[in-house]
């Protein structure tokens, strides 16, 4: 069964650049049918989407994080990648990775375990 | 932008009783709008989409219904592991994107 799993270092220091990397296992990220999201949420917080990715490259950012957001997709690898930059501590978060159904209706049907990256000096 | 609300904040029940979650959006969402559980630990798990169809494996306990701008979850008889928080999602069509809401907390009365 699909699967999948975030990756990246856990402790990032203010003003640099998050990177993680989300691996699909047990399944294509080459799917006609399916986007590919970021999601985090802050300690004892709420939801919050960061953006999606079609493999073939298109790619949806929330408005309020779209100037520091980068999201990439490598086929080869069955991977997709989120870049945050100029990081402050109000993007400590548990960082989630999840497959987005790709309408009719959409919705994000499977999710990674998270990953926490705290920024901190 | 569609801001989402959920009511209440957190919702007290006893195990075997109903539970009834609401969830508000800005603006017309149609029925493009999912509900997700998670429990403390864990990631997100849908529960709901298209407003009302169950997502796979999910119990038939839980049940969702609304259109445009009002929402419910309704988790007929509360077992033990019904015990989290839910979270309403709204989704546009084109480009895709979504907005959460705050949350329900369900405890144990």
């Amino acid at each position: 069964q699909l699967q999948l799993q975030e990756s990246g270092p856990g402790l990032v220091k203010p003003s640099e650049t998050l990177s993680l990397t989300c691996t699909v296992s047990g399944g294509s990220i080459r799917s006609f049918s399916y986007y590919w999201g970021w999601i985090r949420q802050p300690p004892g917080k709420g939801l919050d989407w960061i953006g999606s990715i079609y493999y073939a490259g298109s790619t949806f950012y929330n408005p309020s994080l779209k100037s520091r957001v980068t999201i990439s997709v490598d086929t080869s690898k069955n991977q997709f990648s989120l870049r945050l930059s100029s990081v402050t501590a109000a993007d400590t978060a548990v960082y989630y990775c999840a497959r987005l159904e790709g309408g009719p209706y959409w919705y994000f049907d499977l999710w990674g375990r998270g990953t926490l990256v705290t920024v901190s000096s | 932008e569609i801001v989402m609300t959920q009511s209440p904040a957190t919702l007290s029940v006893s195990p075997g009783e109903r539970a009834t979650l609401s969830c508000r959006a800005s603006q017309s969402v149609s029925s493009n709008l999912a509900w997700y559980q998670q429990r403390p630990g864990q990631s997100p798990r849908l529960l709901i989409y298209g407003a009302s169809t169950r997502a796979t494996g999910i119990p038939a306990r839980f049940s969702g219904s609304g259109s445009g701008t009002e929402f419910t979850l309704t988790i007929s008889s509360l077992q033990s592991e019904d015990f989290a928080v839910y979270y309403c999602q709204q989704y546009k069509n084109w480009p895709p994107s979504g907005t959460f809401g705050p949350g329900t907390k369900v405890d144990i009365k």
